[in-house]
């Protein structure tokens, strides 16, 4: 197992473009969270799911933004319609059931350039 | 909501020299609080973690402490190396919500 995987890495967009993002969790791990992190602050919770099932979403996740995890284990989160403002790393982490919130690993990240 | 302040924002020690990060949070309904270390292109990378039930936890040249009746919690590193320049996060677990916060940049001169 080599940890959570995100792809792409990097992604160039414009304006009102489309884009998606996809994570492929530690195998094993029912809960799977994405995050946003901009220059300078640490990251901001988005959304949590456990297995399928999307469980939490922030307030900070508008009606642009959604996620799926259709199968329980790969997720995909798709920005519609970009705006400048949406530039940012985009995180996934995973963790096992029995952890509850605790003992996130996460992703390298997709780093978001919206021009 | 869970706040979490972190301070100082930027940290320079001499290599061998003990570095301190300390964190507050809000919610005393929070009781899960892990150190995240993230280097340059990588996602944080957990570190250390401890639960309220524990006062200080220890793991080699790392340890944190908690406070949970004034609501802090920091983080220690001893002997310091330059492979531990990075930024650290720390983080308090609200609901399923970890909120972090804003980072703290540690450079370890040699």
């Amino acid at each position: 197992d080599t940890g959570v995987s995100q792809n792409p890495r990097h992604k160039i967009t414009k304006r009102g473009q489309n884009v998606t993002f996809r994570c492929d969790p530690i195998s094993e791990h029912n809960r799977l969270y994405w995050y946003r992190q901009t220059l300078g602050q640490g990251p901001e919770f988005l959304t949590y799911f456990q297995n399928e099932a999307q469980l939490e979403k922030s307030r900070l996740l508008s009606d642009r933004f959604s996620a799926e995890r259709p199968k329980g284990s790969f997720s995909t989160l798709e920005i519609q319609r970009t705006e400048q403002g949406d530039s940012a790393m985009y995180l996934c982490a995973s963790g096992p059931l029995w952890g509850g919130g605790e003992k996130l690993f996460f992703g390298s990240g997709t780093q978001l350039s919206v021009l | 909501g869970e706040n979490v302040e972190q301070h100082p924002s930027t940290l320079s020690v001499q290599e061998g020299d003990s570095a301190v990060i300390k964190c507050t949070y809000s919610d005393s309904a929070s009781n899960y609080f892990p150190w995240y270390k993230q280097e340059l292109g990588k996602g944080p990378q957990l570190i250390i973690d401890i639960r309220s039930n524990v006062g200080e936890k220890k793991d080699q040249r790392i340890a944190v402490t908690l406070n949970k009746t004034a609501k802090h919690f920091s983080l220690h590193i001893t002997e310091t190396q330059p492979e531990d320049s990075a930024v650290y996060f720390c983080a308090a677990l609200w609901g399923n919500d970890m909120r972090f916060g804003a980072g703290t940049r540690l450079t370890v001169k040699p």
